[in-house]
């Protein structure tokens, strides 16, 4: 049982390229989330989903883009990365409706030059 | 808006001594609490839990917290630091608008020396 997988784990873009994040989960999740920890700051939603074909702004979803075509997998896109964007992105994912357990991928560490 | 504030940035405990992380919080009503751990390396784990009932909950790993609402607080304890407890210590809310949005502290980095 894999839990949650995100691929890249690592990943250099320079400024204006674009990437793709991906999350997988093999828990039958609902509820999937995308994060970004950056220091001194905690963690940060920047987009979730309820189910699929449906997402969702966090608190921080400027730059960043989200699909969820199929109830297993949640996107994170950056369209044009800018150096604001390097840190570190969290996946992850929830059985409950409210406020059960996240299980977490282990994160995928962007560096935008 | 809900907020979380971890006060102590670094603590550095020696092995076999108690430890508490400080965690207060601001909530409008009454809060989902939560701990999870962050080993180096790896994602958040999920450490205990407080929902509602007995203010004092018990978690994984040996580690207890207790929600105390006249302080606005849910700090996490335990009794003997062992040298794998070394990680940083997130503290969380539950936001308005449920769907497990989870409003996350800064975090506390706890050392831990033989």
């Amino acid at each position: 049982n894999a839990g949650v997988t995100q691929t890249p784990k690592f990943r250099v873009l320079k400024t204006g390229q674009s990437m793709t994040l991906l999350c997988a989960q093999d828990m039958n999740h609902e509820y999937m989330y995308w994060y970004r920890q950056d220091p001194g700051m905690g963690l940060r939603l920047i987009h979730y989903s309820v189910g699929e074909g449906t997402t969702a702004k966090g608190e921080v979803p400027d730059g960043y883009n989200v699909s969820r075509l199929k109830k297993q997998n949640f996107l994170l896109g950056l369209e044009s990365a800018a150096p604001s964007q390097t840190s570190v992105y969290f996946c992850a994912s929830s059985y409950s409706i409210r406020f059960g357990e996240l299980f977490f991928g282990e994160g995928s560490r962007l560096t935008v030059l | 808006a809900q907020s979380v504030t971890q006060p102590d940035i670094h603590i550095t405990v020696s092995e076999g001594a108690s430890l508490e992380l400080r965690c207060n919080y601001s909530y409008g009503a009454t809060p989902y609490l939560f701990w999870y751990v962050q080993s180096p390396g790896q994602g958040l784990q999920l450490l205990l839990k407080y929902f509602s009932g007995d203010t004092l909950v018990q978690g994984i790993k040996g580690f207890e917290a207790e929600f105390k609402r006249s302080q606005s607080s849910f700090n996490l304890r335990k009794p003997s630091v062992h040298w794998s407890d070394a990680a940083e210590y997130f503290c969380a809310v539950g936001a308005m608008g449920g769907y497990n949005k989870l409003i996350f502290g800064a975090g506390t980095r706890l050392a831990v020396h033989p």
